[in-house]
């Protein structure tokens, strides 16, 4: 069974600077999705960023970006120029294929300071 | 906001009460899911719906009970629950899985559950 683990419950950063998030996952699969998904205080889950696995290149969204070490089953997300409302709840998530199964880690609340 | 809504946004209900949680996509998605978000929990994938039939049913206690009448409502029925059933239940939706495409969940803003 595949398992996402973020080692990282809490974070902060200041506001400007870049932080990383961490995540490692856990399959046996070799075409899947992760996803780095965004919980703001109180609002809605929004995806930040998509990785598909067959594609060696990181994906890349403005100030987001992630390393993804398919090898190594690792997939960070790099924010950099940190904003006040990057502040919230950040999920990694896994995804197979062909199923419905999104399995989500235990998630990291970062926060920007001012 | 997306284009995906529930109601209520709270709820308090006594161990004995029943209550439904209503769920809204309008985004012409054929898939629906219903999460049960704990803290320090990963989210927990409760039922998947895709074209209106039940995919995914993760043994969840029979007290919760979905209904997908249509692509775009998803309702999660609720009778006897337990304090540990407090929790924020969110809904999603996206497109049927598929072996291409985003495969990109929509999150509603969740119902706030309080069992008392």
């Amino acid at each position: 069974a595949q398992t996402v683990t973020q080692s990282q419950p809490e974070m902060s950063v200041q506001e400007a600077e870049t932080v990383t998030l961490s995540c490692t996952y856990d399959t046996s699969e070799n075409n899947y999705y992760l996803f780095w998904y965004k919980q703001p205080p109180s609002r809605q889950m929004i995806l930040v960023i998509r990785q598909e696995a067959y594609k060696q290149q990181n994906a890349t969204e403005n100030r987001f970006s992630v390393n993804f070490q398919k090898a190594a089953k690792s997939f960070s997300l790099k924010i950099s120029d940190s904003q006040l409302g990057d502040t919230a709840m950040y999920f990694c998530a896994f995804m197979k294929p062909g199923t419905y199964k999104y399995i989500f880690g235990t998630g990291t609340r970062l926060k920007v300071l001012a | 906001e997306t284009g995906v809504t529930q109601t209520p946004r709270h709820l308090v209900m006594g161990m004995t009460n029943k209550k439904s949680l209503k769920c809204e996509q309008h985004l012409g998605h054929n898939a629906m899911y219903w999460y049960k978000q704990s803290a320090k929990k990963p989210l927990e994938l409760m039922f998947v719906y895709s074209l209106e039939e039940r995919v995914e049913n993760n043994s969840v206690p029979s007290r919760f009970s979905p209904e997908c009448p249509n692509s775009s409502h998803l309702f999660l029925h609720l009778h006897t629950l337990q304090p540990e059933d407090s929790a924020l239940y969110l809904c999603a939706s996206s497109m049927r899985s598929g072996t291409s495409g985003k495969n990109e969940q929509f999150f509603g803003p969740g119902t706030r559950l309080t069992v008392l």
